[in-house]
């Protein structure tokens, strides 16, 4: 079965530079979700998107904006990249109610802000 | 406010043996999902299993099972027969009327061989 395609796997980026990390959800899904994960810490929730509009925001700094396109992909933008940016960004695709709300994750992306 | 705990840092265990991985959740809501994932080191987030507020039955997937119980807040997860692939970082999440999950601190588990 399809799942959450993300890329790329690995992004290594200077200070103040800026990022975009892809996401494609699994085909069907129509929530996508996008989380950081830092060294040795739980997933924290970012944003997320429902139809292409947002539908929710987490502590996800000014710096970073995200979108999701009429294919149903997501991009997750970051600029002015600082050390402690350095994470594992997951995006995760959901059919909502239709399916218990089973939040199913790509492999996510490794980010390290040099 | 949304709050999962996960006490166990770290559990160690051998090959064979059953394992307990404890959740305790707090929500408001009275509609909820509960998830477990598994994070191996590998890096990825994996499904295990769910269950919803309204569904206190527990049950047995092959070598996994758990044990919901609203009354004590806790959603525990068992391994059955450990192994070594079992080895990884496991998180309890819950997802209220937000919509998002929010995770315990997770409990890293290692099966000796």
């Amino acid at each position: 079965a399809a799942g959450v395609i993300q890329s790329p796997r690995h992004l290594i980026k200077e200070k103040r530079e800026t990022a975009t990390l892809k996401c494609y959800p699994i085909p069907r899904h129509d929530t996508v979700y996008w989380y950081q994960q830092g060294p040795g810490q739980d997933p924290q929730f970012l944003i997320s998107f429902y139809e292409k509009m947002q539908s929710d925001k987490g502590s996800i700094p000014d710096r970073f904006s995200a979108q999701q396109f009429s294919d149903y992909h997501s991009e997750l933008n970051m600029s002015s990249l600082e050390l402690g940016d350095s994470a594992l960004y997951f995006c995760a695709s959901s059919l909502g109610l239709q399916e218990g709300n089973i939040q199913y994750f790509g492999a996510g992306t490794r980010l390290s802000v040099l | 406010a949304q709050k999962v705990t996960q006490a166990q840092t770290e559990i160690s265990v051998v090959e064979k043996e059953d394992v307990t991985l404890d959740c305790v959740y707090e929500t408001r809501d009275t509609t909820y999902y509960l998830f477990w994932y598994k994070q191996p080191p590998s890096g990825e987030l994996v499904f295990l299993i769910r269950r919803n507020s309204f569904d206190e039955q527990n049950e047995i997937s092959g070598r996994y099972s758990w044990n919901f119980q609203k009354s004590t807040s806790s959603f525990n997860f068992t391994i059955t027969a450990s192994q070594v692939v079992d080895s990884a970082v496991y998180f309890c999440a819950l997802d209220g009327a937000t919509n998002k999950l929010i995770f315990g601190t997770g409990t890293l588990l290692a099966v000796q061989p």
